[in-house]
C-alpha cells in the first residue's frame, strides 16, 4: 500500500496568516493527489485535485503543488471558515489512502 | 445536483452484521464509482473500499477483505455496505462518496451524510 506522510499534525495561526501542509508518498503517485477538509462531524470537502486543480467554486487562496512523491497544499490569507481539518488523498493506487490529518487551529 | 443519502445510525453488538445503505440522485448513478471511507472518534479518515455500479467489480482495502461486502441496486441507485463480525474498533462514522472523473475532474464528491455506526455490548 502506498504510505501517505503528512505534516505537521497540527499547527495555529492567525486569520490572514498563510498556511502550508505538505504530504509525502513513500512511491511516486504522479500527480494524482487530492486535498480535503473537514469540520468535525460532517462531511470531507474537496479543494484541490490532481494536485494543484482547483475545482470552480473553491477559493483561490487555497493552491496545491507537487509531483511524484511531495505535495504541498498553501492557504493564502486564512479565514475563519478555514479552521479545520486538512487531509490529502492519494489515488494513483488502490487502495486510496489518506494522510494522517492537518488540525488548523485558531491561534 | 449529485446528492448521497445514507440511512440512519445503527448500534450493533460485537460478532454481529450490520448494512449501511447509500441511495444517489441527480446524476447517472452507472457511471461513477462510489468509495466508502470511515471515521474512528477523534481519529482520522479510513479509505474503506470501492464499487463499480455498473457491473458491480469491486476493491476492499486489504485489513477488510472477507469481512465487508458491497452490493448495488441500479434500480433503486443505491450501494449498501455489510460489514460482518463487526468488533468495538468497527465503531465510526461511515462515509460513502462518488469518485467524480469526467471531464478532467477527478475528485470524492458528494459525500453521504455519514451513518454512525456504534459497536457495544
Amino acid at each position: 500500500d502506498i504510505q501517505m506522510t503528512q505534516s505537521p499534525s497540527s499547527l495555529s495561526a492567525s486569520v490572514g496568516d498563510t498556511v502550508s501542509i505538505t504530504c509525502r508518498a513513500n512511491q511516486g503517485i504522479r500527480n494524482d493527489l487530492g486535498w480535503y477538509h473537514q469540520k468535525p462531524g460532517k462531511a470531507p470537502k474537496r479543494l484541490i485535485y490532481d494536485a494543484s486543480s482547483l475545482p470552480s467554486g473553491v477559493p483561490s487562496r487555497f493552491s496545491g503543488s507537487g509531483s511524484g512523491t511531495e505535495f504541498t497544499l498553501t492557504i493564502s490569507g486564512l479565514q475563519p471558515e478555514d479552521f479545520a481539518t486538512y487531509y490529502c488523498l492519494q489515488y494513483n493506487t488502490y487502495p486510496y489512502t489518506f494522510g494522517q490529518g492537518t488540525r488548523v487551529e485558531i491561534k | 445536483q449529485a446528492q448521497l443519502v445514507q440511512s440512519g445510525a445503527e448500534v450493533r453488538e460485537p460478532g454481529a452484521s450490520v448494512t449501511i445503505s447509500c441511495k444517489a440522485s441527480g446524476y447517472t448513478f452507472n457511471s461513477y464509482f462510489m468509495h466508502w471511507v470511515r471515521q474512528a472518534p477523534g481519529q482520522g479518515l479510513e479509505w474503506m473500499g470501492k464499487i463499480n455500479p455498473h457491473g458491480g467489480s469491486t476493491r476492499y482495502a486489504q485489513k477488510f477483505q472477507g469481512r465487508i461486502n458491497l452490493i448495488r441496486d441500479s434500480s433503486s441507485s443505491t450501494v449498501y455496505m455489510e460489514i460482518r463480525s463487526l468488533r468495538s474498533d468497527d465503531t465510526a462514522l461511515y462515509f460513502c462518496a462518488r469518485f467524480y472523473n469526467w471531464r478532467g475532474a477527478n475528485w470524492l464528491d458528494p459525500w453521504g451524510q455519514g451513518t454512525l455506526v456504534t459497536v457495544s455490548s
